[in-house]
């Protein structure tokens, strides 16, 4: 029973365009979800995170959009860039930080 | 800091056999947590510690694998006997005490275990 789901395998987008990457879960006792990025021979590296009292958080490029009652998330790179080409993970925990559950990851490749 | 460090980076071994894949997490952190990614499963928590003491090892597949934390600079992930079914990468991870705004964990390189 996956209880964080991204149903996209992959992903293309043309450079400078948006990039959407959506996050379901069927937990409610998440209280805090993360992206990270994974290049390949490398380890997961964080790449924005929201807690559940919030709706939106914002760092450069990438905003993390959280609907609560959707039990729904998205990522959102703006331009997306080549070296935005990675694999992208949504993961979830309780308040407390432990219990992380990882998603399937959605495979991004942004095409110059 | 240096990172997560975690070794070897690649190992190959027959069937049978015991592997041990270490870790050194990052200085001050004070979770440690190892994952086993596979392409049919994804990435997996098989165990975490908080201050060298196991918390969690619901997601150690079997009792052929085990995990310690000797002190608060390393631990070990250990497999005997090993089965080709074994064959991932293993990602270990460190955090801070989680609280609000300090969840994100800090992941290795892994280690890339092939059993033949």
């Amino acid at each position: 029973d996956q209880q964080v789901k991204q149903n996209s395998p992959s992903l293309s987008v043309q450079e400078g365009r948006i990039s959407i990457l959506n996050c379901d879960y069927t937990n409610s006792m998440f209280d805090y979800f993360l992206w990270y990025k994974k290049y390949p021979a490398e380890g997961p590296t964080f790449l924005i995170s929201i807690s559940s009292i919030k709706d939106k958080n914002e760092d450069g490029r990438f905003t993390v959009f959280l609907n609560k009652s959707a039990k729904h998330l998205s990522l959102h790179i703006v331009p997306s860039q080549p070296g935005d080409s990675a694999v992208y993970f949504c993961a979830a925990s309780n308040n407390y930080g432990q219990n992380f559950v990882f998603g399937p990851g959605t495979r991004l490749s942004v095409l110059p | 800091d240096a990172g997560v460090i975690q070794s070897p980076r690649h190992e190959v071994t027959e069937m049978g056999q015991e592997v041990t894949l270490r870790c050194k997490p990052i200085s001050g952190h004070d979770y440690l947590f190892w994952y086993r990614q596979t392409m049919m499963r994804g990435l997996e928590l098989l165990i975490y510690f908080n201050n060298n003491v196991p918390i969690d090892d619901s997601g150690m597949p079997e009792d052929r694998f085990s995990a310690k934390m000797p002190n608060a600079s390393f631990s070990t992930l250990k497999i005997q006997p090993s089965e080709p079914r074994d064959s991932a990468v293993y990602f270990c991870a460190s955090s801070f005490l989680p609280g609000q705004g300090a969840h994100e964990q800090y992941f290795g390189p892994g280690t890339r275990l092939t059993v033949t």
